[in-house]
């Protein structure tokens, strides 16, 4: 299957900092991008939806100009946490759209102190 | 309205013992497709399976199978003779359109002690 990279695997930030997280597909080209956040014991919820040149969708009640994408190419999304808080720490994962499959990055788990 | 319904919350089961987790979802759409995944306390989601809404065979893979029933709507997995490594959460998924966009659901978390 197609290979996703996702980094960092973890990040531990200061409450009003900014966070990135990347995610890159290895081997293969894609226009359309998903990120999920799941919290501690919970299920994983889609939070946005982005398509290469063009911006992102948000779901019901994600917040777009705290969680900003960026879908700079075919190969890279970034996803950016703004001004995180403690309630931001939760487990990302970035989704890379396939036809057949959908292939998973590895999730970043983020903690906000 | 939740798409995909996985009643189980939490199995535990004695090494060798087989585990059936269920899976009911919901969708108007004609074509969908079906997933599972497990997910071990590192975090990432392991492919375990996809199924399309045309494609009623059911499954079966080393340890693993699966049954799927229209009529029921139904995706079902079964860990045959459970393995301490098998321990894990294990999530159902539907997508009702390419490229994938999953709904989850809750997850099923399974305990196998040796």
């Amino acid at each position: 299957g197609a290979v996703v990279s996702q980094h960092p695997s973890w990040v531990i930030c200061k409450s009003g900092t900014s966070v990135k997280i990347e995610c890159r597909s290895l081997d293969f080209q894609a226009t359309t991008m998903f990120w999920y956040r799941q919290f501690p014991k919970q299920s994983l919820m889609l939070m946005a939806t982005s398509n290469e040149g063009s911006k992102a969708t948000y779901e019901q009640g994600v917040e777009k100009d705290k969680f900003l994408i960026n879908h700079a190419s075919l190969t890279l999304s970034t996803l950016t946490v703004t001004s995180a808080h403690p309630e931001d720490s939760s487990f990302y994962i970035c989704s890379w759209g396939g036809y057949t499959e959908a292939f998973f990055g590895q999730g970043t788990r983020l903690t906000v102190v | 309205a939740q798409k995909v319904t996985q009643a189980q919350t939490e199995i535990s089961v004695v090494e060798k013992e087989d585990v059936t987790l269920d899976c009911v979802y919901e969708t108007r759409d004609t074509t969908y497709y079906l997933f599972w995944y497990k997910q071990p306390p590192s975090g990432e989601l392991v492919f375990l399976i996809r199924r399309n809404s045309f494609d009623e065979q059911n499954e079966i893979s080393g340890r693993y199978s699966w049954n799927f029933q229209k009529s029921t709507s139904s995706f079902n997995f079964t860990i045959t003779a459970s393995q301490v490594v098998d321990s894990a959460v294990y999530f159902c998924a539907l997508s009702e359109a390419s490229p994938h966009k999953l709904s989850f659901g809750a997850g099923t978390t399974v305990t196998v002690r040796a």
